[in-house]
């Protein structure tokens, strides 16, 4: 069965200072991975995509990793802000061979304090 | 503006009293899903559709119907509702190629007494 788990659960980090969260997947045959970031009582929005031959990619102050080998993933925040008080969802989508299908990791949820 | 819209936002209704949750998007997106998200569950897929006509179960479609009668409006309808369906619904809609990201609603929180 396909699944995508994610850690920590929730972490708490000071405003300024980095984090990195992980994902990890089991769903093949792969196509991508997307991290969203969800506010608090707000739908997810897309930050990031990584296809099988991306290693890295930057949005701002956000970095996803890819090693497609390992099945693992990893969304990097630099210097956090306040703002980046959310939950974080690692989404995979297998390939046309797998239909498509989306698998949704169980999300991070990250409070930044001032 | 591109987007996703639901309702209603908020609803309190009680056991067996049919309703509908609508969904509408404006980007002419051919894909388009229903998901539920509740505490330490994350987001689980109820039902999707890939175009007009179109609909398929996804992981948690029990109590739940949708049709896709048009390409922009998905409702998902609950015929008796149950307290085990209060949760958090979010709408999403997507192109269909395998990179299509997906576009969420605002979300309707549901609560069924």
């Amino acid at each position: 069965k396909n699944q995508v788990e994610q850690s920590p659960q929730s972490l708490i980090i000071l405003e300024g200072k980095n984090c990195t969260l992980q994902c990890n997947y089991t769903v093949s045959p792969f196509s991508n991975l997307r991290w969203y970031k969800q506010d608090t009582g707000r739908g997810p929005v897309s930050l990031t995509i990584m296809t099988f031959s991306e290693n890295t990619k930057s949005n701002g102050r956000y970095t996803a990793t890819l090693d497609a080998d390992t099945k693992q993933s990893s969304l990097h925040i630099t210097a956090s802000q306040l703002s980046d008080s959310a939950s974080y969802i690692c989404v995979v989508r297998g390939n046309r061979a797998a239909g498509n299908k989306l698998t949704f990791g169980g999300g991070t949820r990250v409070l930044v304090k001032p | 503006e591109a987007q996703v819209t639901q309702n209603p936002r908020y609803l309190i209704t009680v056991t067996g009293k049919k309703l509908t949750v609508t969904c509408s998007q404006n980007m002419n997106h051919e894909y388009m899903s229903w998901y539920r998200q509740d505490p330490g569950l994350g987001l689980r897929q109820i039902y999707y559709s890939m175009n007009v006509e179109v609909t398929d179960k996804g992981d948690v479609p029990e109590g739940y119907k949708v049709s896709r009668k048009e390409k922009r409006n998905f409702p998902l309808i609950l015929e008796s509702p149950s307290p085990n369906q209060t949760s958090l619904y979010f709408c999403a809609s997507s192109r269909r190629d395998t990179t299509g990201e997906l576009f969420f609603g605002e979300g309707s929180r549901l609560t069924v007494l």
